[in-house]
């Protein structure tokens, strides 16, 4: 039971342009999410978070918008540039769940930036 | 400030084999959780541990098992080793604060291969 997706294995995007990766979940009792960046022979990089009481956060080139009644978020990079290449996975957590802040994580869509 | 660590950076066992995965949190972190990440998908919640004590548990078998120590570095362990126990395993660190969710920062990961 995949309670994150992202069902887009893989993203190319130019350099300059705008990269947006989707997320959908299941479970109403989420309510933080997070994007991590990974690349290879690292672990994921934290990117940024949103509250389920909000619909936007912003840091930079990074945004992230949450639609509570869609169950759908989704991350924002503009401007794309190559160092942006890497694995981005979608995280939910259930704060108000239970003690444990676990993260489920989606399988992962792969970003290239070609320059 | 130095981030999580985790040791060794690869292994490779047989099946039936025990093994034992170590990781290091980040200064001033008391929580420590481990996921595992098998080839294409995201990382799955394995178990989380604060002050001590498991703090909350994934769908895995009792043959996973685990240690937080004193300092806050952590152990995972796992008995008679399947095939399928081959797998990325990603420690991540935390401060826990009541009524709050944290942002996990992850070690760069044990390459676990079970032949």
């Amino acid at each position: 039971d995949q309670q994150v997706k992202q069902n887009s294995p893989s993203l190319s995007v130019q350099e300059g342009r705008i990269s947006i990766l989707n997320c959908d979940y299941t479970n109403s009792m989420f309510d933080y999410f997070l994007w991590y960046k990974k690349y290879p022979a690292e672990g994921p990089t934290f990117l940024i978070s949103i509250s389920s009481i909000k619909d936007k956060n912003e840091d930079g080139r990074f945004t992230v918008f949450l639609n509570k009644s869609a169950k759908h978020l989704s991350l924002h990079i503009v401007p794309s540039q190559p160092g942006d290449s890497a694995v981005y996975f979608c995280a939910a957590s259930a704060l108000n769940g239970g003690a444990t802040n676990k993260l489920i994580f989606g399988t992962g869509t792969l970003l290239a930036v070609q320059p | 400030e130095t981030g999580v660590t985790q040791s060794p950076t690869h292994l490779i066992k047989t099946r039936g084999q025990q093994v034992t995965l170590r990781c290091s949190s980040q200064s001033g972190h008391n929580t420590v959780s481990w996921y595992q990440q098998a080839l294409g998908q995201g990382p799955q919640f394995i178990f989380q541990y604060y002050r001590e004590e498991e703090n909350g548990r994934g769908n895995f078998p009792p043959r996973f098992s685990g240690l937080q120590f004193p300092n806050y570095s952590s152990e995972l362990n796992v008995n008679a080793l399947e095939l399928d126990d081959s797998a990325l395993y990603l420690c991540a660190s935390n401060s826990k604060r009541a009524g709050a969710v944290n942002e996990q920062f992850f070690g760069p990961g044990t390459r676990l291969t079970v032949l």
